[in-house]
């Protein structure tokens, strides 16, 4: 009963294929976020959707594209991969409005590897 | 804007010392800080959380931290740690409305030393 899963957990590729992260969650939020951990361990968001909407839009390129189909889930798309988008990907949840709603729930992140 | 800093990358210790992780964060509005923990390959796991009231804050596996308007700071400590604390540990900030974006630091590697 895995909280906020994402699939896969390892991704190998080459460059410039096109790949994407699934992301679930079954806590009932309304809100999800992505974020890139790269390799000196550094955290930044990427993306953050509520309701389906995208609220947070940091300074991503265009070759990252954001799908939120419901509340539970936001997939990550990736287009013509490049050596620096290897990282690894943390999908995170949250409730706006109400108690605890600052806080935000991670799973277990998407080791991407590009060759 | 927000920011944190975490002045330590590594911090060695031996078991059961004491251990304190330093978190300094700037910002110009009213701020939540929370500190995480990363087990090697594994996803964030929140420790505590600072959101307001007492400056003390007690969060699991026995660790706590206090919050330091004056200082900006939100040092994070734990009496005697075990080899089981070896860890990244990661202190984030957010405004304390809007959206909860947070705005992590760099991390902190704790190693605990048998």
């Amino acid at each position: 009963d895995t909280a906020v899963s994402q699939t896969p957990k390892y991704l190998v590729t080459q460059m410039g294929n096109d790949k994407s992260i699934k992301c679930e969650q079954n806590l009932g939020h309304d809100t999800m976020y992505w974020y890139k951990q790269d390799s000196k361990k550094f955290l930044k968001i990427m993306f953050s959707y509520n309701n389906k909407e995208l609220i947070i839009n940091e300074t991503v390129p265009n070759r990252f594209s954001p799908k939120s189909p419901d509340k539970a889930h936001l997939n990550l798309h990736i287009n013509s991969l490049e050596l620096g988008d290897s990282a690894v990907y943390f999908c995170a949840s949250s409730q706006v409005g109400g108690p605890g709603q600052e806080t935000q729930y991670f799973g277990p992140g998407t080791r991407l590897l590009v060759l | 804007a927000q920011s944190v800093t975490q002045l330590d990358s590594q911090v060695p210790v031996f078991e059961e010392a004491p251990v304190e992780l330093r978190c300094n964060y700037s910002s110009s509005v009213s701020v939540y800080l929370f500190w995480y923990v990363q087990y090697p390959n594994q996803g964030l796991q929140l420790l505590l959380k600072y959101l307001s009231g007492s400056t003390l804050v007690k969060g699991i596996n026995g660790f706590e931290a206090e919050f330091n308007k004056s200082q900006t700071s939100f040092h994070l400590r734990k009496p005697s740690v075990h080899i089981s604390d070896t860890a990244e540990y990661f202190c984030a900030v957010s405004k304390a409305s809007g959206t909860y974006k947070y705005i992590f630091g760099t991390g902190t590697r704790l190693k605990v030393l048998a």
